[in-house]
């Protein structure tokens, strides 16, 4: 079956910087996308989310890129902190049983 | 607090053994699955339940079992037909099928 990946394993960025971590989704019917964070040794936790009739969503220091054309999904996290440093995950749903799929993961790691 | 709770944090067991993994919630959500996670990999859903006692397949059931006799609980066997237990395992719900899914904090087995 068709499966969410991710351009980079790691991501290391100064702390303040800007973070972008990057996910290819391959099934043009997917329809609602989501972004967890895991820390080590956690449960993902919900960062934020779209649905595929929008092409960007804000949150609090997050936003949500979505490009149909190009089926690609990204995450900006703005003036990133220690805390961020973990494991993000993006997850695409499709199909009749409406499951969600999840990438492999980007290791996100904020450097003093 | 509302949650989803799943116990224990970490479980040993000698292969050849049969082992049950705890998980609540008292969100009152419908839904509710299980998945597993390998080092460095994305979460691969096991089995999930849409509603009490009923329950579906996902990509990976071949060595496990579960049920769903009571709505906040969805306890998941893994069996010693399973050839290589030993991973992070998640439990999540949501209020229904197809949404934001929460997650709990992860059981970490190990089998020896």
């Amino acid at each position: 079956g068709e499966s969410v990946g991710l351009h980079l394993p790691t991501l290391s960025v100064q702390e303040g910087d800007n973070s972008i971590i990057n996910c290819a989704y391959s099934n043009s019917a997917s329809d609602y996308f989501i972004w967890y964070k895991q820390e080590s040794g956690k449960g993902p936790q919900f960062i934020i989310d779209i649905r595929s009739n929008m092409d960007k969503r804000q949150g609090q220091r997050v936003t949500v890129l979505l490009n149909k054309t190009v089926k690609h999904l990204s995450l900006q996290i703005a003036a990133t902190q220690p805390g961020d440093s973990a494991v993000y995950f993006c997850a695409e749903r499709f199909g009749s049983a409406r499951q969600l799929t999840f990438g492999s993961g980007t290791q996100l790691t904020v450097l003093p | 607090d509302g949650g989803i709770t799943q116990s224990p944090k970490y479980l040993f067991r000698k292969e050849g053994q049969n082992v049950t993994l705890s998980c609540e919630q008292n969100l009152n959500h419908d839904a509710m699955y299980w998945y597993r996670q390998d080092p460095g990999q994305g979460l691969r859903l096991i089995y999930y339940s849409q509603i009490v006692n009923d329950f579906q397949k996902g990509d990976i059931a071949e060595g496990y079992s579960v049920s769903r006799e009571k709505k906040e609980s969805f306890p998941l066997t893994v069996t010693s037909a399973q050839k290589n237990p030993t991973a992070f395992y998640l439990c999540a719900s949501s209020p229904g099928q197809g949404g934001e899914q929460y997650f709990g904090p992860g059981t970490r087995l190990t089998v020896t």
